[in-house]
């Protein structure tokens, strides 16, 4: 199946100061990359994505970037805030409906 | 509410119990996927409903597990004969159709003693 990795696993951020997350991928026909943010005991909630048309998507704090040459895509979270304190998850159909997970960046920002 | 909605949150059986999870998804959303959440991992993808054909159930882990969505809106996630392996989170997500983006309920907690 698709491989996807994500790095960090762990993150620790002064509060206002920048984020990032980033995921590989294997799959060149993959064509959409969600981010999902998981606070506990929650399901995980969509916060960007990004098609492959496109190499870079922003939302106030929230940015993504894509690279489909190197098979890569980045979160950039900006002016970091104590509630963006969660497990950030990155996923891509790769070529189906169905979507894999990378493992996982558990972000905490210090105050 | 509008989001996907699941329940029971918490179900605890006995190994060797039937369990049956409900997915109540997004008002008009074609597809309805079941995912597995082992703790401290990302979901695993179990299988995938357009309406009420179940178009892929490559990762349903045995076939103590079974899906179904009959009138193509609710769906049931039935695991018989309950293993303590079984412990974890049981996610479903829906989407207006295929490739679109896919929203999460809160999940059930199922706890194999």
């Amino acid at each position: 199946g698709e491989n996807v990795e994500q790095h960090p696993s762990t993150l620790s951020v002064q509060e206002g100061d920048s984020a990032v997350i980033k995921c590989t991928y294997s799959d060149s026909a993959s064509n959409y990359f969600p981010w999902y943010k998981q606070e506990l005991g929650k399901g995980p909630q969509l916060i960007i994505d990004i098609r492959s048309n496109v190499g870079e998507k922003k939302d106030q704090r929230i940015a993504v970037t894509l690279n489909k040459t190197a098979k890569h895509f980045s979160l950039h979270i900006t002016e970091t805030q104590p509630e963006d304190s969660a497990v950030y998850f990155c996923a891509g159909p790769f070529g189906n409906e169905k979507l894999t997970f990378g493992t996982g960046t558990r972000l905490t920002i210090i105050p | 509410g509008a989001g996907v909605s699941q329940s029971p949150r918490y179900k605890v059986a006995k190994r060797g119990q039937d369990v049956a999870l409900r997915c109540d998804p997004i008002s008009g959303h074609v597809s309805l996927f079941w995912y597995q959440q082992a703790l401290g991992q990302g979901p695993e993808f179990l299988t995938y409903f357009q309406n009420e054909a179940q178009l892929d159930k490559s990762g349903l882990p045995s076939d103590r597990f079974f899906a179904e969505r009959p009138e193509g809106s609710v769906s049931t996630l039935k695991i018989q004969r309950t293993q303590q392996e079984d412990s974890a989170v049981y996610l479903c997500a829906s989407s207006l159709m295929g490739n679109q983006p896919q929203h999460f309920g809160d999940g059930t907690r199922l706890s194999i003693l």
